[in-house]
Formats: C-alpha cells, sequence, structure tokens
C-alpha cells in the first residue's frame, strides 16, 4: 500500500469554475475525513465518511462544496462556483474504526488550490 | 468551545534540546496529538498520548501532560536540521473522530 494519495496536487483555477479533487485512501481504512489548511493555520475539519455514509459535515461545508465516496473507497470532493477565499491546502486522511489509541489518521500530501 | 492553542515560532540550536508547548480548553478530550508537517508534504503522526497518561517517550521525543492544567509539551531531545517543520498539536474526544488543531509552532534550527 503506497498510503493515502491525492490528486491533482496543485490545482489553479479560475473564479466561478468548477473543481473536483480525488483521495484515494490507505484499502483497509474504512474511514474518510477532507481537512482544509490555511496559511498559518491548522487544519479544519470539513466532513467524514465511514465507508461510503457521509456521518458528518462540518458548517464550514457550504453549499457549494459536496463530497462523495461511493464505494466506500475513493472519495471526491468538488467545489462549485470557486471563490478566491476557497484557495487552501484540501487534505484527506483515512484510519480504520477499529484501530483504537493509535491516533489511527494517515494524511495524503494535500491538494493546494489557488482561484485566480 | 474548544480552542488549542501553541506558539507560532521556536529557535533552538542544533544539539539542544527543543520544547513545544501547547494549551486546550476542553477537559473532555481524550487523545492528545503531535504532528509533523515539512515543507510541501503532508502530516505525520509524531506521537499521541491518552489524558490517562502523565508522560510518553518514545525515542527522541517526550510528551508531557498536565491535564490539570490542561498544558500538552513536546520535548525533542538532541535537535537535528531534519527536525525543522511545523509541529501541530491536536485534540479528539475520540481515536478516529475530528481532530481539533492548533495552529502550529515553526521549529526553526540554528547552526
Amino acid at each position: 500500500d503506497t498510503g493515502v494519495s491525492q490528486n491533482p496536487r496543485h490545482k489553479i483555477t479560475k473564479r466561478g469554475q468548477n473543481v473536483t479533487f480525488r483521495c484515494d485512501p490507505i484499502s483497509e481504512h474504512n474511514r474518510l475525513y477532507w481537512y482544509r489548511q490555511t496559511l498559518g493555520q491548522g487544519p479544519e475539519f470539513l466532513t467524514y465518511f465511514q465507508n461510503e455514509a457521509q456521518l458528518e459535515k462540518s458548517r464550514l461545508l457550504s453549499d457549494r462544496f459536496s463530497a462523495e465516496r461511493p464505494k466506500g473507497s475513493f472519495s471526491t470532493l468538488e467545489i462549485q462556483r470557486t471563490e478566491q477565499g476557497d484557495s487552501a491546502m484540501y487534505l484527506c486522511a483515512s484510519s480504520w474504526s477499529g484501530m483504537k489509541g493509535s491516533g489511527g489518521y494517515t494524511f495524503g500530501s494535500g491538494t493546494r488550490l489557488t482561484v485566480v | 468551545g474548544e480552542d488549542v492553542e501553541q506558539s507560532l515560532f521556536l529557535s533552538v540550536r542544533e544539539g539542544d534540546s527543543s520544547v513545544i508547548n501547547c494549551t486546550y480548553t476542553d477537559s473532555s478530550s481524550t487523545y492528545l496529538y503531535w504532528y509533523k508537517q515539512e515543507p510541501g508534504a503532508g502530516l505525520q503522526l509524531l506521537t499521541y498520548i491518552f489524558s490517562n497518561m502523565d508522560m510518553k517517550q518514545d525515542q527522541r521525543l517526550t510528551v508531557l501532560l498536565n491535564k490539570k492544567d490542561k498544558h500538552l509539551s513536546l520535548r525533542i531531545a538532541d535537535t537535528q536540521t531534519g527536525d525543522s517543520a511545523i509541529y501541530f498539536c491536536a485534540e479528539s474526544m475520540d481515536s478516529n473522530y475530528q481532530l481539533i488543531w492548533g495552529a502550529g509552532t515553526k521549529l526553526i534550527i540554528k547552526p
């Protein structure tokens, strides 16, 4: 297993365009998380899935944001009508729900979005 | 509300010990973590501690937890240039639930 993989690594888009990011978690992991990180800040929780079910969404996740994990494996995060304030690093992480006490997150390297 | 605070910068000489501090507000936090982020890289879990522990040691890393004061520290012994990174403190109530993060402490190593 090569860890958590995110694509693309970088995305530059014009304001108003739609973008989609992909995350491939560690195959044994049933939980998948999306976080957003801006410069000089820690990550902010966006949403998480257990298998294919989206169990929680942050109020940061406006209606322009949608995340899916259709088969409980990879996940996509789509941002519609991008705004300059959406510019950030989007981080994906995965874990196994039965892995108590291990601090179980494994992060991907992130997708850096720049909205111009 | 939940809040995790850290100093933004720490500068140490190579070979000295680094001590990075963190305070949190949620007394129900069960797990406390230290993550490392190098430039252009993702977040790497360094170590974690349960709230019922006072100390945890792992090679050059020592984590101290003062639950009464809600204070967590990470000590890196014999700091090396490869330790240059941003170190994040995070807390959660469950080992697989959402984490609440500090803003990170940038560790600067002086030769």
